[in-house]
């Protein structure tokens, strides 16, 4: 079975600082790794994903995330923090398996607050 | 393109009786998956269909069932509510993608109350 932790239910960032958001899976083969954001009253937005190919993913809107298998983490990050990144992000993993089908196992969420 | 549509966006329904939400995925999908989310659960897989068949299927009880049509519309049908059923429902439809990674789109919920 798979799972996703991530760590912190709410952060607080200043406007301009580092955002980093933890991720970590658990899973019996290498997953797919997504994160998305979802706004008040709004469904939810992909922002990236990790196939296998390159580690380091790149996503909309500055974010990025690193795959590191060693420390089956996915963690998220942007270089400054702007108000419009207040919102609620979540890390979600699925089973690369084609029998699988399209299953997504979401983290709890992290709930990020952008302070001016 | 259009995106994922649902129908209604708001629904409140009283305990016992049963309800019936919608969803239009993205033209030339044809995988529907349906989540429930919760302040108390998070987000919760319920069932995906393919192809008007249920490919998937997460650890709900029967009351919560679904179908797909031939044009790739989508349904989940929820009888004999309870109060616990309160939540925010998104559908979120799938096509192919980028070395066979079926990336997710998200309607934007149906938020159904239960008093």
């Amino acid at each position: 079975a798979q799972s996703v932790t991530q760590l912190g239910s709410h952060v607080s960032v200043s406007e301009g600082a580092l955002v980093l958001l933890r991720c970590n899976y658990s899973s019996s083969v290498p997953p797919y790794l997504f994160w998305y954001v979802q706004y008040p009253n709004q469904g939810l937005q992909l922002l990236l994903k990790y196939t296998s190919a390159a580690t380091l993913v790149k996503g909309i809107n500055g974010f990025e995330a690193e795959f590191k298998k060693s420390e089956t983490s996915f963690h998220l990050t942007k270089p400054s923090a702007h108000m419009s990144d207040a919102a609620e992000y979540f890390c979600a993993v699925s089973d690369r398996r084609e029998a699988a089908g399209n299953k997504l196992t979401f983290g709890g969420g992290t709930r990020v607050l952008v302070k001016p | 393109k259009a995106g994922v549509t649902q129908t209604p966006r708001y629904l409140i329904k009283t305990r016992g009786q049963q309800v019936t939400l919608s969803c239009s995925p993205i033209s030339g999908h044809r995988s529907v998956s349906w989540y429930q989310q919760t302040p108390g659960q998070g987000l919760q897989f319920l069932f995906e269909y393919f192809s008007e068949t249920q490919r998937n299927k997460g650890n709900f009880p029967g009351r919560f069932s679904g179908r797909q049509f031939s044009n790739s519309r989508s349904e989940m049908n929820v009888s004999t509510l309870e109060l616990g059923d309160s939540a925010l429902y998104l559908c979120a439809s799938s096509g192919p993608g980028l070395a066979g990674v079926h990336e997710q789109y998200f309607g934007p919920g149906t938020r159904l109350t239960v008093t």
